[in-house]
């Protein structure tokens, strides 16, 4: 069975462009969750998408933002770069919002310049 | 607002030795607590899940115990492995939000 699965691996861009993110949570889950992991700062919450719709995010500026799709694939969008964006974007998947086990993809690795 | 802290921030150990890990949570009213292992640039690995409910896991060599009431998890690896070097991380699912609140992680290092 295939994990989660996060593309593109590595991503550079310039500030002040725009960052699509993508990923494909294990099949059967419906909960899909961005985590941002910038050098030094730890894991930080982004936001929670299930069933289509967006349950939660974290203390993040609006231009990060994001869908997830009627496969419960879903994207993170990240508009108007910053320096300060660069980071390991890492993409989890659980099976609902049960209190259930949540699976890590192996992140997107953001570099603006 | 929910904390974690793992204490020590590095370790390292010789190969063979049994060690652990340590977490601690400043709201007790969690649904869960994971285990993770993440290699340097990589995503993280789910090493052990324990349900608020439960007190301990095991799987292989590790072993994870929970003390929802003192906001304590530790993780026991027995009979250490270069392998294992990595940082360990541990995260709490709190709140009707279903929020993951991570700890900084523990590096490990395990010298041959």
């Amino acid at each position: 069975e295939a994990g989660v699965t996060q593309s593109p691996t590595h991503l550079i861009k310039t500030r002040g462009q725009q960052a699509t993110l993508r990923c494909s949570p294990i099949s059967g889950h419906t909960s899909v969750y961005w985590y941002q992991q910038a050098l030094g700062l730890g894991l930080q919450f982004l936001l929670w998408y299930d069933e289509g719709e967006e349950r939660n995010r974290g203390n993040f500026p609006p231009r990060f933002s994001g869908r997830q799709f009627p496969n419960y694939s879903s994207e993170l969008n990240v508009n108007a770069l910053e320096l300060e964006d660069s980071a390991l974007y890492l993409c989890a998947s659980s099976l609902g919002q049960g209190n259930t086990e949540a699976f890590f993809g192996q992140g997107t690795r953001l570099t603006v310049v | 607002k929910q904390e974690v802290t793992q204490i020590p921030a590095a370790l390292s150990v010789p190969e063979g030795e049994n060690l652990v890990l340590n977490c601690s949570f400043t709201d007790s009213a969690i649904y869960n607590l994971q285990w993770f292992r993440q290699d340097p640039g990589k995503g993280l690995t789910s090493l052990l899940l324990i349900q608020s409910s439960q007190r301990e896991q095991t799987s292989g060599r590790l072993n994870a115990s929970l003390d929802k009431s003192s906001g304590r998890s530790t993780l026991y690896i027995a009979a250490s492995q270069p392998g294992d070097s990595a940082t360990y991380l541990c995260a709490v699912l709190t709140g009707s939000a279903r929020q993951l609140t991570f700890g900084s992680g523990t590096q490990l290092t395990v010298l041959p």
